[in-house]
C-alpha cells in the first residue's frame, strides 16, 4: 500500500525559505502513470494547490506562487521536494502531498500524506 | 476567494439525501472531470469520488456524483453521523493551468 509521509521545519522565519519533503514508500516514485502533487491548507481555511511535478520532472505551479516555488524529485531516494522562498504569515498552512493519476479520468488526489503544519513566525 | 464555489455549510437529518454544490466555469468543471474529498479534522482528505461520478473501491454507494454544465453535486442518501465532515470539490482549470478547489463545505447531521 502506498504511503507519503511529510517532513520537515515546523517553523520558518518570515523572508526565509520553506523546505519540506514528501516521503514515498510502497511503490516509486518513478512510475509514469502519475504525477505528485503539493497542496496546501491555511489554518480553518480551503485547500490550495501549489504545484505538480511528473515522473519526468516537468512541473507546473500555481501562478500566485510561480515566482516563489520549486518543486523536485530525487528518484534514488523516493521523495518529493517543496521550496517556498520569501515566506510570509500568510504562508502558514498544513502541506500535504498527494499523487495524481497523469489521466485525470483515471483518478483523483490519492493517497495523500497525513500534512505537515509550518508556521510562518519570527 | 476559491475558483469553485460551494455553500459552506449543509446539514441534514439521518436518514435524509443531502446535496452539495460545486459551482465553476467552462475552464473548469464545463470542461474537466471533478473530483470530490471528505475530511475530518485533523486528518487529511480523502478522495470520495473521482471522473465526476466514480467511486473509489470502500466508498459506500450511499455517495453519488454529478455534473451538468459548469456545475458538479454530490449527493449523500442515508445520511449517516459519520457523514459529519468539510467536503472538497476539484477540477482541472485550463486557465489556471493547473487545479482549482472549492472552498469546502461543512456536513452537520442533525
Amino acid at each position: 500500500q502506498l504511503q507519503l509521509q511529510e517532513s520537515g521545519p515546523g517553523l520558518v522565519k518570515p523572508s526565509e525559505t520553506l523546505s519540506l519533503t514528501c516521503t514515498v514508500s510502497g511503490g516509486p516514485i518513478s512510475d509514469i502513470s502519475y504525477n505528485w502533487v503539493w497542496i496546501r491548507q491555511p489554518p480553518g481555511k480551503g485547500l490550495e494547490w501549489i504545484g505538480t511535478i511528473s515522473y519526468n520532472g516537468n512541473t507546473y505551479y500555481n501562478p500566485s506562487l510561480k515566482s516563489r516555488v520549486t518543486i523536485s524529485v530525487d528518484t534514488s531516494k523516493n521523495q518529493v521536494s517543496l521550496r517556498l522562498s520569501s515566506v510570509t504569515a500568510a504562508d502558514t498552512a498544513v502541506y500535504s502531498c498527494a499523487r495524481h493519476p497523469v489521466l485525470r479520468y483515471l483518478g483523483g488526489f490519492d493517497p495523500w500524506g497525513q500534512g505537515t503544519l509550518v508556521t510562518v513566525s519570527s | 476567494q476559491s475558483v469553485l464555489t460551494q455553500p459552506p455549510s449543509a446539514s441534514g437529518a439521518p436518514g435524509q439525501r443531502v446535496t452539495i454544490s460545486c459551482s465553476g466555469s467552462t475552464s473548469n468543471i464545463g470542461s474537466n472531470i471533478v473530483s470530490w474529498y471528505q475530511q475530518f479534522p485533523g486528518r487529511a482528505p480523502k478522495l470520495l469520488m473521482y471522473s465526476d461520478n466514480y467511486r473509489p473501491s470502500g466508498v459506500p454507494d450511499r455517495f453519488s456524483g454529478s455534473k451538468s454544465g459548469t456545475s458538479a453535486s454530490l449527493a449523500i442518501s442515508g445520511l449517516q453521523s459519520e457523514d459529519e465532515a468539510e467536503y472538497y470539490c476539484a477540477a482541472w482549470d485550463d486557465s489556471l493551468n493547473g487545479w482549482a478547489f472549492g472552498g469546502g463545505t461543512e456536513l452537520t447531521v442533525l
